[in-house]
């Protein structure tokens, strides 16, 4: 079965450090274009980061230079290193496998969301 | 950036078709997708590339692009249809790519 977990949310202090795992099974990550998506609570939907097959990456504006986004393709895991957290970056964090034609388009496989609070 | 509208809401009686828009400068151009949440759940994929549905959504789920207006029917709507349905494109116009949401459509049935 094609699944992702995603782990690792909490509570954590303003300007702390959190990172989130994401394991997949039933798919290789580092063949696939993999994406960390956010959802503030009460809120829609924000893309924060994409990670390419090949290994390029990048970052919404509002986490780059904030936030890293991995793999490990020997655990078959998707990382999120997130450091100097924000009080704005408190939500549900949900990896996800993403559709790729002629680009990465749509995201077709969602884990169940991980709970980041940034609080003191 | 790149901005998708969609109404906040929207409300329909069982049996009948609902029809949420997105509304985004030449959308038309765009491949468009369509996400159902409902509450306390991750996001699902219910239209790709505007009018494509993945293995298990129903047929009266479908979607349509033109212009500057995509839409996603959904027709013999039942309650469990109930959901927040989020339009999404890929932008590639900036310096880098970016994966843009709607705002969500909250669909009732009556």
């Amino acid at each position: 079965e094609v699944q992702l977990v995603e782990s690792g949310g909490g509570l954590v202090q303003p300007g702390g450090s959190l990172r989130l795992s994401c394991a997949a099974s039933g798919f290789t990550v580092s063949s696939n274009y993999m994406s960390w998506v956010r959802q503030a609570p009460g809120k829609g939907l924000e893309w924060v980061s994409v990670i390419y097959s090949g290994g390029s990456t990048y970052y919404a504006d509002s986490v780059k230079g904030r936030f890293t986004i991995s793999r490990d393709n020997s655990k078959n895991t998707l990382y999120l290193q997130m450091n100097s957290l924000r009080a704005e970056d408190t939500a549900v964090y949900y990896c996800a496998r993403m559709v790729v034609a002629a680009a990465p388009d749509a995201f077709d496989i969602w884990g169940q969301g991980t709970m980041v609070t940034v609080s003191s | 950036s790149y901005v998708l509208t969609q109404p906040p809401s929207v409300s329909v009686a069982p049996g009948k078709t609902a029809r949420i828009t997105c509304g985004g400068n030449n959308i038309g151009s765009k491949s468009v997708h369509w996400y159902q949440q409902k509450p306390g759940q991750a996001p699902v994929l219910v239209i790709y590339y505007d009018s494509d549905r993945p293995s298990g959504i129903p047929e009266r789920f479908s979607g349509s692009n033109s212009g500057n207006t995509a839409t996603l029917t959904i027709s013999r709507v039942e309650a469990g249809d109930e959901a927040d349905y989020y339009c999404q494109v890929w932008d590639s116009s900036s310096d880098h790519p970016y994966w843009v949401f709607g705002g969500g459509t909250k669909l009732t049935v009556l």
